[in-house]
């Protein structure tokens, strides 16, 4: 089956304490990006990758890191998690277009909280 | 820049009864246009897209949407709710600029289906 997946889906951490997401998709696409949603604001991008061991900043990257060293995985990384980072986040990926028709599949989500 | 505007955040409608989630754009390029949903503690799911063919799009599950560039709306229907509809919705536009077709997503609107 076509998904994407991420773990864990529920995290509950400390202030300071490093955590990473992992994202995973098994359907060879080029595009992965990470999302965070909070109430009002819709999905803001984090970061995204454009293919392997190339990533670039969104509109929200400030206090996260990413990698991407295979095509399937695309790890998020928070190496010092605020309260601020307390979020639902969601992974995508997407093939690559040459029409701008970007239709992006998601992960379930994970659900942050940072005490 | 592209952005997005959902007017309303709730929106009430009984079993049955149309539904009518509004969706504004703006973007300097004609656009590409999404309307996603998430059912409770899942991921997004593509409902419809809008790829300048043809101006209604018919999705899943019923649902539709009508491009009017005049208006730079996006709106999106369906005839008649069920309970099953229940679920937040995001309108997004693909955001063509700088070689990934990322998602400029709205705020989202919830929809309730009651009896």
């Amino acid at each position: 089956e076509a998904q994407v997946t991420q773990n864990p889906r529920y995290l509950i951490t400390v202030t300071g304490k490093k955590l990473t997401v992992t994202c995973s998709q098994n359907m060879n696409h080029e595009y992965m990006s990470w999302y965070r949603q909070d109430p009002g604001l819709g999905l803001r991008q984090i970061y995204y990758s454009m293919n392997v061991e190339v990533t670039d900043k969104g509109d929200v990257p400030e206090g996260y890191k990413v990698s991407r060293k295979e095509k399937r995985n695309f790890p998020l990384i928070l190496e010092s998690p605020s309260p601020n980072q307390t979020s639902l986040y969601f992974c995508a990926s997407s093939p690559r277009s040459a029409g701008g028709i970007n239709e992006q599949f998601f992960g379930p989500g994970t659900r942050l909280t940072v005490l | 820049a592209q952005s997005v505007t959902q007017l309303g955040s709730h929106v009430s409608v009984s079993e049955g009864a149309l539904v009518l989630l509004r969706c504004n754009y703006s973007s300097s390029v004609p656009p590409y246009l999404f309307w996603y949903v998430q059912y409770p503690n899942q991921g997004l799911q593509l409902l419809l897209k809008y790829t300048s063919a043809a101006t209604l799009v018919k999705g899943i599950n019923g649902f539709e949407a009508e491009f009017k560039k005049s208006e730079t709306s996006f709106h999106l229907t369906k005839p008649s709710a069920h309970m099953s509809d229940a679920a937040e919705y995001f309108c997004a536009v693909s955001d063509q600029g700088g070689g990934y077709n990322k998602l400029i997503f709205g705020a989202g609107t919830r929809l309730a289906v009651h009896p």
